[in-house]
Order: C-alpha cells, then sequence, then structure tokens
C-alpha cells in the first residue's frame, strides 16, 4: 500500500523558516518524480513545487521562487521542503503527492505563519 | 484570467448525472492538453479520479469507478468530467489541472453537492 506522510509543519513567525518532510513508502521511490501541493484554509489547491526522480530537474512556483527550496533522499525514501522567509500568505496545509499524475497524496501537515 | 476556470458549484440529484467542466483561458487549446481530474471530501486530501486526452489516451485511477469518465468539448475549449448515477458520496470539491509550461496548473475547484 502506498502511502505518504508529511511532517514538520507548525507555527512560525513571519520571516522565520520551516523544513517539511514526507515519508514514503509501498512503491519504489526513487522512480517516481514528487511534488509538494498547499492549500491555504477554505482554498483551492496550489502547486509548489515539482522534483524529478533523479533530482536532475527541479520547477518551482513563482509564488515560492527564491525562498523554498525542494530536495530528496532516494535511500531515505524522503522528501522535503526547506522554507524560508515564510509569510502570511504561505499559511496553508502542505501535501506532498507523487509523480506527474498527483495520483497519491499524504495527509498534509499544517504551516501557520503568525506573530 | 485563471488558465483553468470552473464554475464554483454545482447541484445535481442522487441517481442523476453531472457534468463538472474545466474552461482553459483563450488561446490554450484543449486538444493539446491532458486534463487530470481529483476529489476531495471535507477534511480529506484530494484523490485522483483520472486523466483525459482523447478516447485512445485516457487513464482511470486505481479503484476509482466506471461512472466517472472524462470528455472533452472543443467548441467550449473545456475539459469535462461526468460522473453518472450520482450517490451521496459523491458530495465533494472536484478540482482539474493541466501541465502548462512545466508546471501543474490546478482549476479553483468546483463544489458538487448530491442533494
Amino acid at each position: 500500500e502506498v502511502q505518504l506522510v508529511e511532517s514538520g509543519g507548525g507555527l512560525v513567525q513571519p520571516g522565520g523558516s520551516l523544513r517539511l518532510s514526507c515519508a514514503a513508502s509501498g512503491f519504489t521511490f526513487s522512480s517516481y518524480s514528487m511534488n509538494w501541493v498547499r492549500q491555504a484554509p477554505g482554498k483551492g489547491l496550489e502547486w509548489v513545487s515539482y522534483i524529478s526522480s533523479s533530482s536532475s530537474t527541479i520547477y518551482y512556483a513563482d509564488s515560492v521562487k527564491g525562498r523554498f527550496t525542494i530536495s530528496r533522499d532516494n535511500a531515505k525514501n524522503s522528501l522535503y521542503l526547506q522554507m524560508n522567509s515564510l509569510r502570511a500568505e504561505d499559511t496553508a496545509v502542505y501535501y506532498c503527492a507523487s509523480s506527474t499524475l498527483f495520483d497519491y497524496w499524504g495527509q498534509g501537515t499544517l504551516v501557520t505563519v503568525s506573530s | 484570467q485563471a488558465v483553468l476556470t470552473q464554475p464554483a458549484s454545482l447541484s445535481a440529484s442522487p441517481g442523476a448525472s453531472a457534468s463538472l467542466t474545466c474552461t482553459l483561458r483563450s488561446g490554450i487549446n484543449v486538444g493539446t492538453y491532458r486534463i487530470y481530474w481529483y476529489q476531495q471530501k471535507p477534511g480529506s486530501p484530494p484523490q485522483y479520479l483520472l486523466r483525459y486526452k482523447s478516447d485512445s489516451d485516457k487513464q482511470q485511477g486505481s479503484g476509482v469507478p466506471s461512472r466517472f469518465s472524462g470528455s472533452k468539448d472543443a467548441s467550449a475549449n473545456a475539459g469535462i468530467l461526468l460522473i453518472s448515477g450520482l450517490q451521496s458520496e459523491d458530495e465533494a470539491d472536484y478540482y482539474c489541472m493541466i501541465w502548462h509550461s512545466s508546471a501543474p496548473l490546478f482549476g479553483g475547484g468546483t463544489k458538487l453537492t448530491v442533494l
């Protein structure tokens, strides 16, 4: 059974940093690209970042470019999102989702940016 | 103007069919894109339903009932998610997505009410 489990969310002050993790199991993690998608409270889905299976290709949404960094460790079956210079508008549930199909999603981790 | 536009809400009766539309911005030809559809129930992550480009290029998500299907209306430049035999459990938010210029873009979502 495919499982994606996010962690690392929490309350952070504006300008602060947070690192999210996504632990994958039940599939060959190293063969699949991965994504981070976020959803602000009561709002729709917003794609944040993409990383290819080998980390050779990385994309970011304009809203996070220069502040967020996606990475992965295939040996640990893990995906990461380093978030710096956080803003109130980054407050959201952050999901990791697999492949270009977004066919499997984690349960999400809530990031709240507030003073 | 958003790249993908979905009606905010739609209501339909149990047992009936519902057509959810995803209209692409003028100048972006629906015929060249795979349209992905996702279902999200309150408090849960999105679930992949299906992908549709043409009758020869389509994919159903794992375990997704065949009463969920995709199509296109070229004259309206729109992708369509058709749900037949509506059930109360189909009440949810539905999102479309395309890959455009190396970035996945989500529509704003349609809240489907079954009553």
